[in-house]
Protein backbone atom coordinates (compact mmCIF):
# COMPACT_ATOMS: atom_id res chain seq x y z
CA UNK A 1 0.00 0.00 0.00
CA UNK A 2 1.28 3.34 -0.93
CA UNK A 3 2.07 5.66 1.84
CA UNK A 4 2.77 9.47 1.95
CA UNK A 5 4.98 11.06 5.01
CA UNK A 6 5.39 14.74 5.87
CA UNK A 7 7.48 14.89 8.46
CA UNK A 8 7.24 18.39 10.15
CA UNK A 9 3.75 19.14 11.75
CA UNK A 10 4.61 23.21 11.40
CA UNK A 11 6.97 25.47 10.31
CA UNK A 12 6.98 29.24 9.94
CA UNK A 13 9.01 31.30 8.02
CA UNK A 14 9.61 35.50 7.30
CA UNK A 15 7.60 36.90 4.35
CA UNK A 16 9.37 37.45 1.64
CA UNK A 17 12.03 34.79 3.00
CA UNK A 18 12.18 31.10 1.17
CA UNK A 19 10.37 27.74 2.80
CA UNK A 20 11.00 24.48 2.19
CA UNK A 21 8.63 21.56 3.14
CA UNK A 22 9.38 17.75 2.70
CA UNK A 23 7.46 14.92 1.77
CA UNK A 24 8.16 10.95 1.28
CA UNK A 25 6.36 8.42 -0.36
CA UNK A 26 6.52 5.02 -0.53
CA UNK A 27 5.06 3.10 -3.64
CA UNK A 28 6.06 0.11 -5.70
CA UNK A 29 5.00 1.81 -8.96
CA UNK A 30 6.68 3.16 -11.57
CA UNK A 31 4.60 5.93 -12.93
CA UNK A 32 2.68 8.09 -10.45
CA UNK A 33 1.57 11.52 -10.02
CA UNK A 34 2.24 13.42 -6.85
CA UNK A 35 0.33 16.79 -5.72
CA UNK A 36 1.08 19.34 -3.46
CA UNK A 37 -2.40 20.89 -2.23
CA UNK A 38 -3.14 24.07 -0.29
CA UNK A 39 -5.76 24.09 2.77
CA UNK A 40 -5.85 27.96 3.88
CA UNK A 41 -7.50 28.42 7.39
CA UNK A 42 -11.20 27.54 6.73
CA UNK A 43 -11.09 27.90 3.18
CA UNK A 44 -11.13 24.98 0.08
CA UNK A 45 -8.33 22.74 -0.72
CA UNK A 46 -6.78 24.14 -4.09
CA UNK A 47 -3.70 22.28 -6.22
CA UNK A 48 -0.62 24.15 -5.77
CA UNK A 49 1.28 22.26 -7.97
CA UNK A 50 1.82 18.55 -9.51
CA UNK A 51 4.53 16.12 -11.21
CA UNK A 52 4.45 13.17 -13.29
CA UNK A 53 6.88 10.21 -11.98
CA UNK A 54 8.36 9.88 -15.35
CA UNK A 55 9.30 12.85 -16.01
CA UNK A 56 12.06 13.94 -14.38
CA UNK A 57 12.32 17.73 -14.53
CA UNK A 58 11.16 19.45 -12.08
CA UNK A 59 7.56 21.52 -12.01
CA UNK A 60 7.89 25.06 -10.82
CA UNK A 61 4.59 27.11 -10.92
CA UNK A 62 5.82 30.86 -10.10
CA UNK A 63 6.64 31.23 -6.43
CA UNK A 64 6.34 27.22 -6.15
CA UNK A 65 8.73 24.52 -7.11
CA UNK A 66 9.44 21.28 -6.51
CA UNK A 67 12.84 18.49 -5.94
CA UNK A 68 11.25 15.42 -7.06
CA UNK A 69 13.92 12.57 -6.26
CA UNK A 70 12.59 9.29 -7.44
CA UNK A 71 15.00 7.21 -6.22
CA UNK A 72 14.99 8.61 -3.02
CA UNK A 73 11.09 8.78 -3.05
CA UNK A 74 11.49 12.64 -2.19
CA UNK A 75 8.95 14.99 -3.33
CA UNK A 76 9.66 18.81 -1.07
CA UNK A 77 7.96 21.84 -2.19
CA UNK A 78 9.61 24.80 -1.85
CA UNK A 79 7.94 28.07 -1.30
CA UNK A 80 9.84 31.49 -2.75
CA UNK A 81 9.39 34.94 -1.85
CA UNK A 82 7.07 34.00 0.77
CA UNK A 83 3.42 35.74 1.28
CA UNK A 84 1.29 36.35 4.03
CA UNK A 85 -1.53 34.41 1.95
CA UNK A 86 0.39 31.48 2.11
CA UNK A 87 -0.45 30.90 5.54
CA UNK A 88 -2.11 27.88 4.79
CA UNK A 89 -1.94 23.94 5.89
CA UNK A 90 0.07 22.15 2.67
CA UNK A 91 -0.96 18.35 1.79
CA UNK A 92 1.31 15.90 0.04
CA UNK A 93 -0.45 14.04 -2.21
CA UNK A 94 0.28 10.42 -3.87
CA UNK A 95 -2.07 9.00 -7.02
CA UNK A 96 -1.52 5.41 -9.00
CA UNK A 97 -2.46 5.62 -12.63
CA UNK A 98 -5.66 4.36 -13.36
CA UNK A 99 -6.38 1.15 -14.34
CA UNK A 100 -8.53 -0.43 -17.49
CA UNK A 101 -11.55 -0.43 -15.31
CA UNK A 102 -10.71 3.58 -13.96
CA UNK A 103 -10.13 2.37 -10.90
CA UNK A 104 -7.02 3.87 -8.63
CA UNK A 105 -7.66 7.94 -8.85
CA UNK A 106 -7.84 8.15 -5.46
CA UNK A 107 -5.15 10.84 -3.65
CA UNK A 108 -3.47 9.56 -0.74
CA UNK A 109 -2.50 12.05 1.36
CA UNK A 110 0.21 12.77 4.16
CA UNK A 111 -1.03 14.69 7.66
CA UNK A 112 -0.05 17.77 5.99
CA UNK A 113 2.29 20.90 7.35
CA UNK A 114 1.17 24.01 9.10
CA UNK A 115 2.60 26.79 7.57
CA UNK A 116 2.63 30.03 8.90
CA UNK A 117 4.47 33.13 7.06
CA UNK A 118 5.17 35.61 9.43
CA UNK A 119 5.20 39.72 8.95
CA UNK B 1 -16.93 27.60 -14.52
CA UNK B 2 -19.12 28.04 -10.72
CA UNK B 3 -16.54 25.46 -8.66
CA UNK B 4 -17.87 22.42 -6.27
CA UNK B 5 -20.13 23.05 -4.20
CA UNK B 6 -21.73 21.22 -0.82
CA UNK B 7 -24.43 21.37 1.04
CA UNK B 8 -24.96 22.09 3.78
CA UNK B 9 -21.69 23.74 4.69
CA UNK B 10 -22.15 22.86 8.65
CA UNK B 11 -24.15 20.09 10.55
CA UNK B 12 -25.26 19.34 13.83
CA UNK B 13 -26.83 16.42 14.92
CA UNK B 14 -27.85 14.06 17.75
CA UNK B 15 -25.66 10.35 17.83
CA UNK B 16 -28.33 7.90 16.50
CA UNK B 17 -29.83 10.82 13.48
CA UNK B 18 -29.24 9.95 10.20
CA UNK B 19 -27.64 12.63 8.05
CA UNK B 20 -27.54 13.59 4.56
CA UNK B 21 -24.94 16.03 2.52
CA UNK B 22 -25.09 17.17 -1.01
CA UNK B 23 -22.54 17.46 -3.53
CA UNK B 24 -22.29 19.46 -6.98
CA UNK B 25 -19.34 18.96 -8.84
CA UNK B 26 -18.32 21.61 -11.66
CA UNK B 27 -20.86 20.90 -14.44
CA UNK B 28 -18.48 18.92 -17.24
CA UNK B 29 -16.53 16.81 -14.86
CA UNK B 30 -17.85 13.34 -15.04
CA UNK B 31 -15.86 11.68 -12.03
CA UNK B 32 -16.37 12.84 -8.67
CA UNK B 33 -14.75 11.50 -4.94
CA UNK B 34 -16.11 11.82 -1.56
CA UNK B 35 -13.03 12.41 1.60
CA UNK B 36 -13.37 12.29 5.04
CA UNK B 37 -10.89 14.92 7.02
CA UNK B 38 -10.83 14.65 10.81
CA UNK B 39 -9.12 17.75 12.57
CA UNK B 40 -5.59 17.52 12.26
CA UNK B 41 -5.51 14.99 9.55
CA UNK B 42 -4.94 14.32 5.78
CA UNK B 43 -7.84 13.51 4.13
CA UNK B 44 -9.21 9.90 3.14
CA UNK B 45 -10.42 8.74 0.91
CA UNK B 46 -14.09 7.63 1.19
CA UNK B 47 -15.88 6.48 -2.78
CA UNK B 48 -15.28 7.59 -6.29
CA UNK B 49 -17.74 7.85 -9.46
CA UNK B 50 -17.31 8.15 -12.83
CA UNK B 51 -20.38 9.08 -13.98
CA UNK B 52 -23.44 7.02 -12.31
CA UNK B 53 -20.97 4.55 -11.64
CA UNK B 54 -19.67 4.14 -8.31
CA UNK B 55 -16.21 2.41 -8.79
CA UNK B 56 -14.34 2.29 -5.90
CA UNK B 57 -15.04 2.44 -2.08
CA UNK B 58 -13.05 2.71 0.82
CA UNK B 59 -13.09 -0.35 3.49
CA UNK B 60 -13.52 3.61 5.99
CA UNK B 61 -16.75 3.53 4.07
CA UNK B 62 -18.79 1.14 6.51
CA UNK B 63 -22.39 -0.30 6.31
CA UNK B 64 -24.24 2.86 7.69
CA UNK B 65 -22.61 4.86 4.69
CA UNK B 66 -23.81 5.29 1.38
CA UNK B 67 -23.19 7.15 -1.65
CA UNK B 68 -25.01 7.54 -4.61
CA UNK B 69 -24.80 9.44 -7.93
CA UNK B 70 -27.85 8.82 -9.46
CA UNK B 71 -28.03 10.87 -12.97
CA UNK B 72 -24.16 11.26 -12.96
CA UNK B 73 -24.30 15.30 -11.83
CA UNK B 74 -24.98 15.57 -8.15
CA UNK B 75 -24.10 13.07 -5.54
CA UNK B 76 -25.30 12.70 -1.84
CA UNK B 77 -23.70 11.30 0.72
CA UNK B 78 -25.70 9.27 3.85
CA UNK B 79 -24.80 8.43 7.11
CA UNK B 80 -27.21 6.53 8.78
CA UNK B 81 -27.13 5.95 12.88
CA UNK B 82 -24.22 8.78 13.16
CA UNK B 83 -21.82 8.22 15.92
CA UNK B 84 -19.44 10.31 17.60
CA UNK B 85 -16.24 8.89 15.56
CA UNK B 86 -18.41 10.63 12.35
CA UNK B 87 -17.54 14.01 13.24
CA UNK B 88 -15.20 15.13 10.61
CA UNK B 89 -15.16 17.66 7.73
CA UNK B 90 -17.04 15.67 4.63
CA UNK B 91 -15.00 16.46 1.20
CA UNK B 92 -16.09 16.44 -2.27
CA UNK B 93 -14.20 16.61 -5.37
CA UNK B 94 -14.32 16.30 -9.58
CA UNK B 95 -12.39 15.81 -12.03
CA UNK B 96 -12.26 15.60 -15.93
CA UNK B 97 -11.44 12.78 -17.70
CA UNK B 98 -10.48 15.51 -20.55
CA UNK B 99 -8.13 17.55 -17.95
CA UNK B 100 -4.40 16.13 -18.01
CA UNK B 101 -3.16 14.42 -14.40
CA UNK B 102 -6.62 13.92 -13.22
CA UNK B 103 -6.69 17.09 -11.16
CA UNK B 104 -9.52 17.20 -8.38
CA UNK B 105 -11.17 20.05 -7.90
CA UNK B 106 -12.50 20.72 -3.98
CA UNK B 107 -15.53 21.95 -2.59
CA UNK B 108 -15.53 23.91 0.65
CA UNK B 109 -16.54 20.30 2.65
CA UNK B 110 -19.73 20.02 5.11
CA UNK B 111 -18.49 19.79 8.67
CA UNK B 112 -20.60 17.44 10.88
CA UNK B 113 -20.55 17.18 14.38
CA UNK B 114 -22.29 14.30 16.36
CA UNK B 115 -23.30 15.51 19.41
Amino acid sequence: AQTVTQSQPEMSVQEAETVTLSCTYDTSENNYYLFWYKQPPSRQMILVIRQEAYKQQNATENRFSVNFQKAAKSFSLKISDSQLGDTAMYFCAFMKPSDNAGNNRKLIWGLGTSLAVNP
Amino acid sequence: DTGVSQDPRHKITKRGQNVTFRCDPISEHNRLYWYRQTLGQGPEFLTYFQNEAQLEKSRLLSDRFSAERPKGSFSTLEIQRTEQGDSAMYLCASSSRERLYNEQFFGPGTRLTVL
